[in-house]
C-alpha cells in the first residue's frame, strides 16, 4: 500500500522557517519524481515545487523561488521542504504527492503551516 | 502558465442523476510525445485529494465506472453517470503537459 506521511507543520511568525518531511512507503521511492502542493484555507490546489528521482533537478513556483528548498533522501525514502523567510501568504496545508507519468496519483494527508504574528 | 478554467464552480446535483463538469485550458494540452496529460482529482470534505482520472479518460484503480472523462486539445469533461452521496466534494482538473503543472479553480458538487 502506497503511503505518504507528512510532518513538520506548525505555527511560525513571518520571517521564520520550517522544515517539512514526507515519509514514503509501499513503492519504489527512487523511481518517482516527488512534489509539494499546497492549499490555502478554503482555496484551491497550487504546485509549490517538484524534484527528480535523483534529486538533481528541482523546480519551484515563482511565489516560493529563493525561499523554499526541496530535497530528498533516497536512502530514507523521505522528501523534504525547507521553508525560509515565511510569509503570511504561505499559510496552507502542504501535501506531499507522488508524480507518476505527469499525473499526481497519490497524496499524503497534508500538514498545516500557519504563518502569523 | 497554462490557465485551467472550470465550469460551473458550483454544481447542485440530485442523487441518481448525471452530472458534468467542464474544464478548458488556455493552450493545447497535447504533449510532444503525443499524450494529453489532463487529470481529474476529487477532494471530499475534510479529506486530502484523490486522483480519479489520468490522460483524459483513464480511471485510476478503484475508481467507480460511473466516472468518465473525455475531451481533447483544450476542452475536457468529467461526467458522473449517476451521482451517489459519496461523490459530494470538490473536483479539480489538472494539466501535466506544461510546467508548472496547474489546476482548475475547483467545482463544488453538492446534493
Amino acid at each position: 500500500e502506497v503511503r505518504l506521511v507528512e510532518s513538520g507543520g506548525g505555527s511560525v511568525q513571518p520571517g521564520g522557517s520550517l522544515r517539512l518531511s514526507c515519509a514514503a512507503s509501499g513503492f519504489t521511492f527512487t523511481s518517482y519524481w516527488m512534489v509539494w502542493v499546497r492549499q490555502a484555507p478554503g482555496k484551491g490546489l497550487v504546485l509549490v515545487s517538484d524534484l527528480s528521482t535523483d534529486g538533481r533537478t528541482t523546480r519551484y513556483a515563482d511565489s516560493v523561488k529563493g525561499r523554499f528548498t526541496i530535497s530528498r533522501d533516497n536512502a530514507k525514502n523521505t522528501l523534504y521542504l525547507q521553508m525560509d523567510s515565511l510569509r503570511v501568504e504561505d499559510t496552507a496545508v502542504y501535501y506531499c504527492v507522488r508524480d507518476r507519468d505527469r499525473n499526481y496519483d497519490f497524496w499524503g494527508q497534508g500538514t498545516l503551516v500557519t504563518v502569523s504574528s | 502558465d497554462v490557465v485551467m478554467t472550470q465550469s460551473p464552480l458550483s454544481l447542485p446535483v440530485t442523487l441518481g442523476q448525471p452530472a458534468s463538469i467542464s474544464c478548458r485550458s488556455s493552450q493545447s494540452l497535447v504533449h510532444s510525445d503525443g499524450n494529453t496529460y489532463l487529470n481529474w482529482i476529487q477532494q471530499r470534505p475534510g479529506q486530502s485529494p484523490r486522483h480519479l482520472i489520468y490522460k483524459v479518460s483513464n480511471r485510476d484503480s478503484g475508481v467507480p465506472d460511473r466516472f468518465s472523462g473525455s475531451g481533447s486539445g483544450t476542452d475536457f469533461t468529467l461526467k458522473i453517470s449517476r451521482v451517489e452521496a459519496e461523490d459530494v466534494g470538490v473536483y479539480y482538473c489538472m494539466q501535466g503537459t506544461h510546467w508548472p503543472k496547474t489546476f482548475g479553480q475547483g467545482t463544488k458538487v453538492e446534493i
